[in-house]
């Protein structure tokens, strides 16, 4: 059963610095989404990430796929406001077949505070 | 591309009611999901369908909720006999065949249920 972890569930920055979440699975993968969640919102998709090594980069935002560590991250640059919400990465369990479920992580809520 | 929509945004039951829940995906979209989040949670796969047939159903799901699609375009989410622990957002998400895993999942804005 695939599992997957993010890190931290919590996140408190100042604006300005940098900081990296982390989203581990447990089975092999190589089809993995990071979406964005505001408070009494919808997701909103950011990143799709399908092989490994694959980078994505949108604005302060760098995602990247490591399928043989079975790992992703999200990087956030020089972090703003704006950026506060919750991310969730979710994981495609259907390997090497036609698009299936997504398992979602917890969720990293991300507060940025001036 | 007017999104994925859902109705009724909020709905409040008392425990043992039926409700049902609607979902209009974005119009060339063939596959369509339904998500139930939590507060603090992630969303979690109940069922999903392409075109109007079922593929897959999530082992957690009872008996006491069913999915339709019958004409492949809209889908219905009902449950029975409604309890406390139902209380979540149901989320519809819908993505393309065309586009294969490289679509995400585009999801609607969602239904709060609470069962008091």
């Amino acid at each position: 059963e695939l599992k997957v972890e993010q890190n931290p569930l919590f996140l408190s920055m100042q604006e300005g610095k940098n900081y990296t979440i982390y989203c581990n699975y447990s089975t092999t993968s190589d089809r993995l989404y990071w979406y964005r969640q505001d408070p009494g919102k919808s997701l909103e998709s950011l990143f799709v990430l399908l092989s490994n090594g694959a980078v994505k980069q949108e604005g302060r935002l760098m995602a990247s796929l490591d399928t043989k560590a079975r790992l992703s991250t999200l990087h956030i640059t020089a972090a703003v406001h704006d950026l506060s919400a919750t991310y969730f990465c979710a994981v495609d369990e259907n390997y090497g077949g036609s698009q299936g479920n997504l398992i979602f992580g917890k969720g990293t809520k991300l507060s940025v505070k001036p | 591309d007017t999104g994925v929509s859902q109705d009724p945004r909020h709905k409040i039951t008392k425990r043992g009611q039926n409700v049902t829940f609607r979902c209009d995906p974005i119009s060339e979209h063939n596959r369509l999901y339904w998500y139930r989040q939590t507060l603090g949670q992630g969303p979690e796969f109940l069922t999903y369908f392409q075109n109007e047939a079922q593929l897959e159903k999530s082992r957690l799901l009872s008996d006491r909720f069913s999915a339709e699609r019958p004409k492949g375009s809209f889908s219905t989410l009902e449950i029975q006999r409604t309890e406390q622990g139902d209380s979540a957002m149901y989320l519809c998400a819908s993505s393309p065949l065309a586009g294969g895993y490289n679509s995400p999942l585009h999801f609607g804005n969602g239904t709060r249920l609470t069962v008091t």
